[in-house]
């Protein structure tokens, strides 16, 4: 069965550094997403990607995050400054088209920023 | 903006009992999607139900089954014959029915626990 695919699994990064998540959607998949969630807490979205761009940003993706799909089958995020708050799970979503059509979440990167 | 508020931060229940979890939401959007996502420890999340807001008939499948209330806006989920492998956290969700790249909209989510 497809999956979107999320990597590394775990990273640790110093403060001020910055880090890349990777992603790889299903493969004919149009639509593509980074959510996060801060520890106990739940699952908030940052950015949606379309067309190869940008589609909608939430107030959380500032100047210091980008995303880019360099290839046509890799999705990352990037931070370009890390700061102590963005510690969290991020997830990766894709979804085959619009409408109500389900997402499919990889099993996350949990990014530790110290 | 859409707001999705699930009440119950914890619940327990013994196996094979049959639980609900609660979930509300607000907005202003009449065509619009919900689910219900299950995040094991493993913290992937898998979807677990969806309901299409234009569909008065609540959706199921196999054991999980939901009651949709449009007018109350509220979204609950029914798990019977509750087994181990249920234990997770859930989260309820919002999608606009407008537009593509239409995001989720997730609650505070319930940790449910199925005890043997």
């Amino acid at each position: 069965e497809p999956e979107v695919t999320q990597t590394p699994s775990h990273q640790v990064t110093q403060m001020g550094q910055e880090v890349i998540l990777r992603c790889v959607p299903i493969s004919n998949h149009l639509y593509f997403y980074w959510y996060r969630q801060i520890l106990g807490q739940k699952v908030e979205f940052l950015v949606s990607f379309y067309n190869n761009e940008i589609s909608e940003k939430s107030e959380i993706f500032d100047d210091q995050f980008s995303v880019e799909r360099p290839d046509g089958s890799n999705f990352t995020l990037k931070i370009r400054s890390t700061k102590l708050e963005d510690s969290a799970m991020y997830f990766c979503a894709s979804r085959l088209s619009g409408g109500g059509t389900e997402a499919f979440f990889g099993q996350g990167t949990r990014l530790t920023v110290v | 903006a859409q707001t999705v508020t699930q009440s119950q931060p914890e619940m327990s229940v013994q196996e094979a009992e049959t639980v609900t979890l609660s979930c509300t939401y607000d907005t202003s959007e009449n065509n619009y999607y919900l689910f219900w996502y299950k995040q094991p420890p493993s913290r992937q999340m898998i979807l677990v139900i969806r309901q299409e807001a234009y569909k008065q008939q609540n959706a199921t499948e196999n054991r999980f089954s939901v009651n949709f209330q449009k007018a109350a806006k509220s979204f609950s989920l029914k798990i019977s014959d509750s087994q181990l492998g249920d234990t997770a956290m859930y989260f309820c969700a919002f999608m606009k029915h407008v537009g593509g790249a239409q995001k989720l909209v997730f609650g505070q989510g319930t940790r449910l626990t199925i005890n043997p």
